[in-house]
Order: C-alpha cells, then structure tokens, then sequence
C-alpha cells in the first residue's frame, strides 16, 4: 500500500526565509503525490503533483518540490515566505485509482 | 472555472438525528471521494466512487451510507448522529484517464461542517 510521512507538525520561519516541508513516500509503484494546502476553516487546495513527467514540479503560489526516488522524498519548497502562506500542508499520494491517502500535515507559521 | 460545490456548508443536528451530504463534482468528472477531517487532524478517506458504483471504502462507519447518482452528484447520508461525527466532511471528484485508466488530480470541495449537539 502507498503512503506518506510528513515529519514534523509544526514549522515556524520567518518572514522571507526559506520554507522547507518534508513528505516521504512509500510505494512499490511510481506514485502520483500532491501538496495541498488548507487555510483555516478552508476547503484543500491543490498547490502541485507530480506525476512521472517532470521530478521538479512548480506550483501555484511561488511552491516547488522535487522527486526523489533515491530518498523516496517529495519536499516542498519556497524560497521566500510571505505571510499569507500560513496555513496547514498535506502531502498525499493516490493509493489506488480510488483513494488518496493524506499525511498528518504540517503547520506552517510566518514570523515577521 | 467550475469547482466541486458541497451543501450545505454549515449543518447543525442533535444525536441521534440523521443529517444528508451533498457534492456536485466538476462537469465531466468521474470520480467522487467522500473525506472526513476532525479538529486538528488530517483528512480521513470514507468512500469513493467511479460511475455511480462504488470504489473504494475506507473507515465509514455502517451508520453512514453513499451513493452517486445519475448526474454523478453524490450524497452521503448519516444516521443516529454522534457526538464525534462532528467534523468537517470534504468531497473531491476527478477524472479518469480512459487511454491510462489514471486519475487525474483530485480537486476538493470547500467542505460542510457539521456539528452535533
């Protein structure tokens, strides 16, 4: 079965520093992942996936993240956190054709 | 650009009582996914469906049922409400591919909250 890891709940970074958040996969075929992102009381909203063609994958919102089937990661990245990015993050993988399977999340906080 | 529409977005019932989830997916889209997610946890798959049968199901309980109609419009009706049914109920849909037979990427709705009281 496919899953995903997100390693660690919480991230907090300043305002225009770096935002790094981490997703592994587990899969025995090549995966379809995805970020989404939730604001509070939000529905998710697709931020990027990737699906084969591309291992760097761009986003909406100025988001990328990297395949890597050597480390079985999927990060996402920014290089500039802005306030408006705060919000919970999930990465999910498509566990068959019929089920996507969510991670626990991450919160991302912006210091000014 | 159309989205997955849910209704209604705010519900409120009393244990007990029984309570009926809405989705309209994007037009032409094949698949619907039905998600619960309670305060402060990720979404949790309940069932999904492709052409109107049933798919794939994950942790429903047997007090809530589904079904996708012929307009692919989905309901997902709860009965003898609980107290910890309260969440937020999520629909997604998307398409399947029919050259792949992959999914396209899922796009969600904005979600009905339910609340028993």
């Amino acid at each position: 079965a496919q899953s995903v890891t997100q390693l660690g709940s919480h991230v907090s970074v300043s305002e225009g520093a770096l935002v790094l958040l981490r997703c592994n996969y587990s899969s025995s075929v090549p995966p379809y992942l995805f970020w989404y992102v939730q604001y509070p009381n939000q529905g998710l909203q697709l931020l990027l996936k990737y699906t084969s063609a591309a291992t760097l994958v761009k986003g909406i919102n100025g988001f990328e993240a990297e395949f890597k089937k050597s480390e079985t990661s999927f990060h996402l990245t920014k290089p500039s956190a802005h306030m408006s990015d705060a919000a919970e993050y999930f990465c999910a993988v498509y566990s068959s054709a019929s089920k996507i399977i969510f991670g626990s999340g991450t919160r991302l906080s912006i210091r000014p | 650009a159309a989205g997955v529409i849910q209704s209604p977005r705010h519900l409120i019932k009393e244990k007990r009582e029984t309570a009926t989830l809405k989705c309209y997916p994007i037009p032409r889209h094949d698949t619907v996914y039905w998600y619960q997610q309670g305060p402060g946890q990720d979404p949790q798959f309940l069932i999904s469906f492709y052409e109107k049968m049933q798919s794939d199901k994950g942790s429903i309980p047997d007090r809530f049922s589904a079904q996708q109609f012929s307009d692919y419009h989905s309901e997902l009706n709860m009965s003898s409400l609980e107290l910890g049914d309260s969440a937020l109920y999520f629909c997604a849909s998307s398409l399947v591919r029919r050259r792949t037979g992959e999914n396209t990427e899922a796009f969600f709705g904005q979600g009905t909250r339910l609340t028993v009281v």
